[in-house]
């Protein structure tokens, strides 16, 4: 399979503890983005990498997220400190660079705090 | 800012029906519009696009046209079938920042009887 794959699919915790979830994009794309997905909502756009450099921040990322793409390759966001007002789908998308081309989504990661 | 409004679900309708969603825009700029789909258990799919004005996106018998007099990117399909039952987001991206983030809307619960 070639498509986006994230891991874990689901994820429950406990308020207060710490969650990662890793997303692997489509080998040759070097854009990834990170959306965040609640229920009857649109997703709503977290974080953009172009390659490895995180290029842009929502308002919606408060200072217990961070995601980052070390290499250029995978990508994984961090939450700290998780509050129920987290739970949410978390979706990952990558593309390739130039104008309109399509971003592919991977099936997200459901994550459910306690 | 940019935002997309779609009209409110669920819809049912019966197979061979003909299908209407309606979707309308706020867009600084000149903005390229999107239809997902998202399948029961899958992950969001790029339904249809089109990048400018009176341009008319297509696929799988679902057709839209960028209307930019009306700000509006209405989905049709002509006879519906079980299969097309799904939840469909309406999206836009602005090309020139740089990142093309998608802002979606809500989505619209599709469900065919037959």
């Amino acid at each position: 399979d070639t498509g986006v794959s994230q891991n874990p699919r689901h994820k429950i915790t406990k308020r207060g503890q710490n969650v990662t979830f890793r997303c692997d994009p489509i080998s040759e794309h070097n854009r990834l983005y990170w959306y965040r997905q609640t229920l009857g909502q649109g997703p709503e756009f977290l974080t953009y990498f172009q390659n490895e450099a995180q290029l842009e921040k929502s308002r919606l990322l408060s200072d217990r997220f961070s995601a980052e793409r070390p290499k250029g390759s995978f990508s994984t966001l961090e939450i700290q400190r998780t509050e129920q007002g987290d739970s949410a789908m978390y979706l990952c998308a990558s593309r390739k660079r130039g104008p309109n081309n399509e971003q592919f989504f991977g099936p997200g990661t459901r994550l459910t705090v306690l | 800012g940019n935002s997309v409004t779609q009209m409110e679900g669920p819809v049912t309708l019966s197979e061979e029906a003909f299908l209407t969603i309606n979707c309308t825009y706020t867009a600084t700029g000149y903005p390229s519009l999107f239809w997902y789909v998202q399948y029961p258990g899958e992950g969001l799919q790029l339904l249809l696009k089109a990048t400018k004005a009176d341009d008319k996106g297509s696929n799988k018998g679902f057709e839209a046209t960028y209307r930019k007099e009306t700000t509006s990117f209405h989905l049709e399909k002509g006879s519906v079938q079980v299969s097309d039952s799904a939840v469909y987001f309406c999206a836009l991206t602005l090309l020139n920042f740089g990142n093309e983030k998608l802002t979606f809307g809500t989505g619209t619960r599709l469900t065919i009887i037959p």
